[in-house]
């Protein structure tokens, strides 16, 4: 399964809301009715971490400003309100089929 | 809390050999299933392989580009998972990462997730 992110990178004035979207090749609608897409961040100089699982669920402690949405083989990533601590590069995945795979990468930075 | 701390990587030639390890705590281990993914130096996250869990069937599976060459192991009364990694080429060289995660449901149905990797450790292969 090939993901492809669109944009590759992306600049926001803080406080104005970005948007990342994620195509896969093929559906990703699990049979027990979720879609096996996450969203991962990864700062400068870190791992990565989970942002949002299972298409539109947050992960624990990630801000209600990030939303995921979408489903079968059309996925968005949503930041409502920018902030600083939001750069680096974002990351779609699919877990439904082995081999585990990623975008590209959409790297985030501050107008 | 959850720790994983990869260990073991350098520098090597082309064709070398090298095994890295992941050493786990604050989770049960032995129903984890691990995975190694690499990041290339500037470039995007890469799959390596997945080891299942002994209760699971323990199973491994691999990317294509590293099949054949790199073998995954645990070895649950250490809470260690090792990546063995043979006749590495310099498209190897990569920050390899050991992560783990799981999707699961609560006791009122609603669907979780744990999702935890280490801190990467670095191999360069070069002559």
């Amino acid at each position: 399964i090939v993901l492809t992110q669109s944009p590759l990178s992306l600049s926001v004035i803080p406080g104005e809301p970005a948007t990342i979207s994620c195509r896969s090749t093929q559906s990703l609608l699990h049979s027990k009715g979720y879609n096996y897409m996450d969203w991962y961040l990864q700062r400068p100089g870190q791992s990565p971490q989970l942002v949002i699982f299972l298409g539109s669920l947050r992960a624990s402690g990630v801000p209600d400003r990030f939303s995921g949405y979408g489903s079968g083989t059309e996925f968005t990533l949503k930041i409502s309100n920018v902030e600083a601590e939001d750069i680096g590069t974002y990351y779609c995945t699919q877990g439904l089929q082995t081999p585990r795979t990623f975008g590209q990468g959409t790297k985030l930075e501050i107008k | 809390d959850v720790k994983l701390v990869e260990s073991g990587g350098g520098l090597v030639k082309p064709g070398e050999s090298l095994t890295l390890s992941c050493s786990v705590s604050g989770l049960k281990f032995d129903v984890a299933w691990m995975n190694w993914i690499r990041q290339a130096p500037g470039r995007g996250l890469e799959w390596v392989g997945r080891i299942k869990s002994r209760i699971d069937g323990g199973e491994r599976d691999y990317n294509a580009p590293v099949k054949g060459r790199f073998f995954i192991s645990r070895d649950d009364a250490k809470k260690m998972v090792y990546l063995q990694m043979r006749g590495l080429k310099i498209e190897d060289t990569a920050v390899y990462y050991c992560t783990t995660g799981e999707y699961y449901t609560d006791a009122s149905g609603r669907p979780k997730t744990y999702d935890y990797w280490g801190r990467g450790t670095l191999v360069t292969v070069s002559s």
